[in-house]
């Protein structure tokens, strides 16, 4: 079946470094923009990154932009997202999901119909 | 940057219909979805392209988005639908959430 799981979470000093990884099966991930959600303890979703389906353009939200990278391997089925100078406000579990995009009549939608479990990221002294 | 605004909590009677709104600048002209999210879990992909629901998701969800507004819509609402729901579309290139809503059924 279609599954999605991370790894790689744990508990980090502030700027420390972490590089999650998420492990895809059941589907052809090579298809597949992929995306990484975080949710903060007691909060909402955030978006953090998407990366198309070749790994040739990706875009990330203004909070993380030039500290993490997200990155793809599509011979392995794994996306992965390398966290730098991580601060506390990056504490949140970390969920890796499968993009749906396009168009259709006039407009684009765009929405993720997998998930993973989530991974936890703790940055604290 | 464009904002998505939901009511942070709504109650239902069971057996009742509830409504959870997503709001947002000419929202209409985007597409909207929705995710159901119980503690502990993950969120789970419920309403997409405003009112499709996926396979396996129950017909007493419906959506629909016109305006400025986006509306979940959850008739003969059942205890099992307690959850936190979150409106979420897409814009320029980014993806945007909105802050969700808790949906408490008593």
């Amino acid at each position: 079946q279609v599954q999605l799981v991370e790894s790689g979470g744990g508990l980090v000093n502030p700027g420390g470094s972490l590089r999650l990884s998420c492990a895809a099966s059941g589907f052809t991930f090579s298809d597949y923009q992929m995306t990484w959600i975080r949710q903060a303890p007691g909060k909402g979703l955030e978006w953090v990154s998407y990366i198309r389906s070749s790994g040739s353009t990706m875009h990330y939200t203004d909070s993380v932009k030039d500290r993490f990278t997200i990155s793809r391997d599509n011979a392995k089925n794994s996306l992965y997202l390398q966290m730098n100078s991580l601060r506390a406000e990056d504490t949140a579990v970390y969920y890796c999901a499968r993009v749906i995009s396009g168009s259709y009549s006039k407009y684009y939608y765009y929405y993720m119909d997998v998930w993973g479990k989530g991974t936890t990221v703790t940055v604290s002294s | 940057s464009y904002e998505l605004i939901q009511p942070p909590s709504v109650s239902v009677s069971p057996g009742q219909t509830a409504s959870i709104t997503c709001s947002g600048d000419k929202l209409g002209n985007k597409y909207a979805c929705w995710y159901q999210q119980k503690p502990g879990q993950s969120p789970v992909l419920i309403i997409y392209r405003d009112n499709v629901r996926p396979s396996g998701i129950p017909e007493r969800f419906a959506g629909s988005n016109s305006g400025n507004t986006a509306t979940l819509t959850i008739s003969g609402t059942q205890a099992m639908d307690e959850a936190d729901y979150y409106c979420q579309a897409w814009d320029s290139i980014t993806v945007v959430f909105g802050g969700g809503t808790k949906l408490t059924v008593l």
